[in-house]
């Protein structure tokens, strides 16, 4: 099966502008969860999605990030406006009934 | 809430040496656990997992873990290790199979 697709995988872009990320998840899971992973630290729950409808998003910072998966598929994640601390590696999970999680590779942002 | 703590964030160790990578949990409820491996720019790849059953879980590459309830730990273990095996190691705690919850991660350098 196709894993999880994330895109771009990498991004750099000064702090104050905006940035999207964009996942793809396993065919037919309706679990999908973003992480936020800092160097040298663990992946961090940002939100999680139930088909279309959020179930966890207690730990986004919704002054910034907003998440959104219209159709219960795909999902973009944003940030508006960047921070220099929002520098990390945002991977996007899905599964079918919670866990175990399949991760994409992640899109590396770099704030500057 | 459950949280992880990994208790060493490196373990250097020789080639064809044992290694044992120690994770503890806190949760007041049921757990599932589990441990994943993140190569150099890649999402995170689960290893193995405890649901239920057997405390004695075996995993890929060789890898296996014991989950010990009356000391809340659930230690990763490989009898002989290669240099392929060099990687981060997580940790990560669930309840009611939802909201995972990850260690800060254990850095394995396995020297030739």
């Amino acid at each position: 099966e196709a894993g999880v697709a994330q895109s771009p995988r990498y991004k750099i872009i000064e702090k104050r502008q905006s940035v999207a990320f964009w996942c793809n998840p396993i065919s037919g899971h309706a679990t999908l969860y973003w992480y936020q992973q800092i160097l040298g630290q663990g992946p961090k729950l940002l939100i999680q999605f139930q088909n279309n409808g959020v179930v966890d998003d207690s730990q986004l910072p919704k002054d910034r990030f907003s998440a959104e998966r219209l159709k219960g598929v795909d999902s973009t994640l944003k940030i508006q406006p960047a921070k220099l601390e929002d520098s990390a590696v945002y991977l996007c999970a899905s599964s079918p009934n919670g866990s175990p999680l399949h991760f994409g590779n992640g899109t590396r942002l770099t704030v500057t | 809430a459950q949280s992880v703590t990994q208790l060493d964030s490196q373990v250097p160790v020789f080639e064809e040496a044992p290694v044992e990578l120690r994770c503890n949990y806190s949760s007041s409820v049921s757990v599932y656990l589990f441990w994943y491996v993140q190569y150099p720019n890649q999402g995170l790849q689960l290893l193995l997992k405890y649901l239920s059953g057997s405390t004695l879980v075996k995993g890929i590459n060789g890898f296996e873990a014991e989950f010990n309830k009356s000391q809340t730990s659930f230690h990763l273990r490989k009898p002989s290790v290669h240099i392929s095996d060099t990687a981060e190691y997580f940790c990560a705690v669930s309840a009611n199979n939802n909201d995972m919850r990850f260690g800060a991660g254990t850095r394995l350098t396995v020297k030739p």
